[in-house]
């Protein structure tokens, strides 16, 4: 069955650096993209980016453009997101989600999704 | 900027009504690039509905979706106790890939 398992909460200074990981099984990893989501509790999911797990190409979010990478190695069949230069307000739960079908821009429904990562941002 | 405005903001109902759920778009966006999603505490988001008004798999028939241009809806034609959580929409079609705030039913 498709699992997407992500790595665990994280708690890091503003200033500071995170990656969060999101391991796939179950499928093939390289026909369908990861989007990377997140969500303050108490709030609507937001949209940060998706990178194609076939050619690792790209597209953020405009408000993350500047502090956010998304790789992935297929060897590992594993995602990362990493986000930079941490603010208070970078306090929230991290998804990543996988395509419904493959795509080159990532411009489908999300059908199975990581159990969500919290990194907590305080001093 | 392109934004997703859901209501009710909160819809109290009783296990057995139907819940009727809608998904306003700031313009008209193509039905392909719809998607429902619910959450319940604690989980993450869980596919609903996509391309407007098809049932991803294993969601039961009493969820449909329907809608074209800037309006949306999602019905739930008979509660049942698991179907108490928040529902979402998204739309992705154009960058960046939005949700909207949110449809919250509860117990009344």
């Amino acid at each position: 069955q498709v699992q997407l398992l992500q790595s665990g909460g994280e708690v890091r200074k503003p200033g500071a650096s995170v990656r969060v990981s999101c391991k796939a099984s179950g499928y093939n990893f390289n026909t369908y993209g990861i989007t990377w989501v997140r969500q303050v509790p108490g709030q609507g999911p937001e949209w940060m980016g998706w990178i194609s797990t076939h050619n690792g190409h790209t597209f953020y979010a405009q408000k993350f453009q500047e502090r956010v990478t998304m790789t992935t190695d297929t060897s590992t069949s594993t995602a990362y997101m990493e986000l930079r230069s941490l603010r208070f307000d970078d306090t929230a739960f991290y998804y990543c989600a996988r395509d419904r079908v493959g795509s080159y821009t990532g411009n489908t429904a999300l059908d199975y999704w990581g159990q969500g990562s919290l990194v907590s941002v305080s001093s | 900027e392109f934004v997703l405005t859901q209501s009710p903001g909160t819809l109290s109902l009783s296990p057995g009504e139907r819940a009727t759920l809608s998904c306003r778009a700031s313009r008209s966006v193509s039905s392909a690039y719809l998607a429902w999603y619910q959450q319940k505490p604690g989980l993450a988001p869980r596919l609903l509905i996509y391309e407007s008004s098809k049932r991803a798999t294993a969601v039961p028939d009493r969820f449909s979706g329907s809608g074209s241009g800037t309006d949306f809806t999602l019905t739930i034609s008979r509660l049942e106790p698991e179907d108490f959580a928040v529902y979402y929409c998204q739309h992705h079609g154009d960058l960046p890939f939005t949700f909207g705030p949110g449809t919250k039913v509860d117990i009344k």
